[in-house]
């Protein structure tokens, strides 16, 4: 069975740093390409970020390239994200999720998804 | 950017009924276009992929359509069950997006 686990989230203040992880189990996660995508409180959801199966190729949505950075370890079948000079509007449910791996592929299996409030 | 647009945002309907939400993208995706259905505090899930294509395990009754800018999802007959927000994401061109959503809810 495919499981994503999200962790990492909590309460930070604007310009703080904070490191989200997503575990990886019931698939070769060397394999997929993986993504994250936000929701604001009460709002739809943003794509965020894609890293393929290698992780050399990646993609970021404008409102955090440059401040943000995925990454993972296949060895460790575990994906990451570090924010940095977190902004008030970065305030969301974070969810990490796996991509299917047919060409430009939909994000089959989703991580329940960790919290990050950035607040002062 | 892709802009997605759905309609309706809202959507009041009782058990048994057909429903069609329609998602239309501000240039031509192909067929690279997904719907998930979100239950509240919930992850989404997958339901329909490459437009028309239902995913392992997602009832008969949900089905997709459409290419190019125009793209709906169907529900035949609404279960209990159905009554959740639908997005759709285009998944042709980086920056990947979203439709706004549509909210089922029960009249």
């Amino acid at each position: 069975e495919v499981q994503l686990l999200d962790s990492g989230g909590g309460l930070v203040q604007p310009g703080g740093s904070l490191r989200l992880s997503c575990a990886a189990s019931g698939f070769t996660f060397s394999n997929y390409a993986m993504t994250w995508v936000r929701q604001a409180p009460g709002k739809g959801l943003e794509w965020i970020s894609v890293i393929s199966y290698s992780g050399t190729t990646i993609f970021y949505a404008d409102s955090v390239k440059g401040r943000f950075t995925v990454s993972r370890d296949n060895s460790k079948n575990t994906l990451y994200l570090q924010m940095n000079s977190l902004r008030v509007e970065d305030t969301a449910v974070y969810y990490c999720a796996k991509r299917s791996p047919e060409v430009a592929g939909s994000f089959d299996y989703w991580g329940q998804g960790t919290l990050a409030t950035v607040t002062s | 950017d892709i802009q997605l647009t759905q309609s309706p945002s809202f959507l009041s309907a009782s058990v048994g009924d057909r429903v069609t939400i329609t998602c239309r993208a501000s240039q031509d995706i192909s067929s690279y276009l997904a719907w998930y259905q979100q239950k509240p505090g919930k992850a989404p899930k997958l339901l329909i992929y490459a437009a028309s294509t239902l995913q392992n395990g997602v009832p008969s009754r949900f089905s997709g359509s459409g290419s190019g800018t125009q793209f709906t999802l169907t529900i035949s007959s609404l279960q209990p069950e159905d009554f959740a927000t639908y997005f759709c994401q285009q998944l042709n061109t980086y920056p990947i997006t979203f439709g706004q959503g549509t909210r089922l809810e029960i009249k």
